[in-house]
C-alpha cells in the first residue's frame, strides 16, 4: 500500500449498531485525523491524533470514539449509530499537527456510511 | 464565528482561464491552502499561501490578500480532468483547518 487505505469503501448500517470504521497509512506520518464530508459544508473535523498514544476531539466528536495504538492505525468507532451519522469519512494524515508552515494532508479514499 | 465562503458552483469552457475566490473571517491566521477534489474521490494539495501575492505552480496559481481576507485559484489552458471540487482551507490562530465547502467547477467541450 502507498498512502492511506480505509476500510470499507462502502457500508449500509442499522441505527443502534456498532461500527468501526478503519484507517491505516505507511507514510510514518506523526498526526492522523477524522474528518467528515457532508453536501453542502466543509470538511469538518471529527477527531485528531498528534502521535501514536495521545488523541484530540475535533469540531464535531460527539457519538463517536478514536484509538491510536501505533503509528499506523487510527480507527473510528460508532459506539451506537444514528441516522445523522450518515456521511463520507475521510481519513488523513500529515508529518506534524500543529505549527506554522504547510503541513500538507494526504487523504484516504472515504469511508461511505448510510445509517437507516 | 468562522467562515470561509465560496461560490457553490462554476462553470467554464475548455482552453479557457477561471478565477475561483475565497473569502476568509477566522480567528487568526497561519495560512490558506486549496486542494482539488474529483467527484467520488479524495482531496489532493494544490498550493499553499502564507504571504500576500501570487504563486504560481504550471497552470494554476493561488493569490492571497490578507488584508482582504481573500483569496483565489486561477486555472488556465482549462482541460476536462479539471472538472471537480475545489476546497479552500484556512489555518486559523489554534493551527486548525477550517474547510469551505468547495466550489464544484464543471468544464465544458
Amino acid at each position: 500500500i502507498a498512502g492511506i487505505t480505509q476500510a470499507p469503501t462502502s457500508q449500509i448500517l442499522a441505527a443502534g449498531r456498532r461500527m468501526t470504521l478503519r484507517c491505516t497509512q505507511d507514510m510514518r506520518h506523526n498526526a492522523m485525523y477524522w474528518y467528515r464530508q457532508d453536501l453542502g459544508l466543509g470538511l469538518r473535523l471529527i477527531h485528531y491524533s498528534n502521535t501514536a498514544g495521545t488523541t484530540g476531539k475535533g469540531e464535531v466528536p460527539d457519538g463517536y470514539s478514536v484509538s491510536r495504538a501505533n503509528t499506523d492505525d487510527f480507527p473510528l468507532t460508532l459506539a451506537s449509530a444514528v441516522p445523522s451519522q450518515t456521511s463520507v469519512y475521510f481519513c488523513a494524515s500529515s508529518d506534524s499537527l500543529t505549527g506554522f508552515g504547510a503541513n500538507v494532508l494526504t487523504f484516504g479514499a472515504g469511508s461511505r456510511l448510510t445509517v437507516l | 464565528g468562522q467562515n470561509i465562503d465560496q461560490p457553490t458552483e462554476m462553470t467554464a469552457t475548455e482552453g479557457a482561464i477561471v478565477q475561483i475566490n475565497c473569502t476568509y473571517q477566522t480567528s487568526g491566521f497561519n495560512g490558506l491552502f486549496w486542494y482539488q477534489q474529483h467527484a467520488g474521490e479524495a482531496p489532493t494539495f494544490l498550493s499553499y499561501n502564507v504571504l500576500d501575492g501570487l504563486e504560481e505552480k504550471g497552470r494554476f496559481s493561488s493569490f492571497l490578500s490578507r488584508s482582504k481576507g481573500y483569496s483565489y485559484l486561477l486555472l488556465k489552458e482549462l482541460q476536462m480532468k479539471d472538472s471537480a471540487s475545489y476546497l479552500c482551507a484556512v489555518k486559523d490562530s489554534n493551527y486548525q483547518l477550517i474547510w469551505g465547502a468547495g466550489t464544484k467547477l464543471i468544464i465544458k467541450p
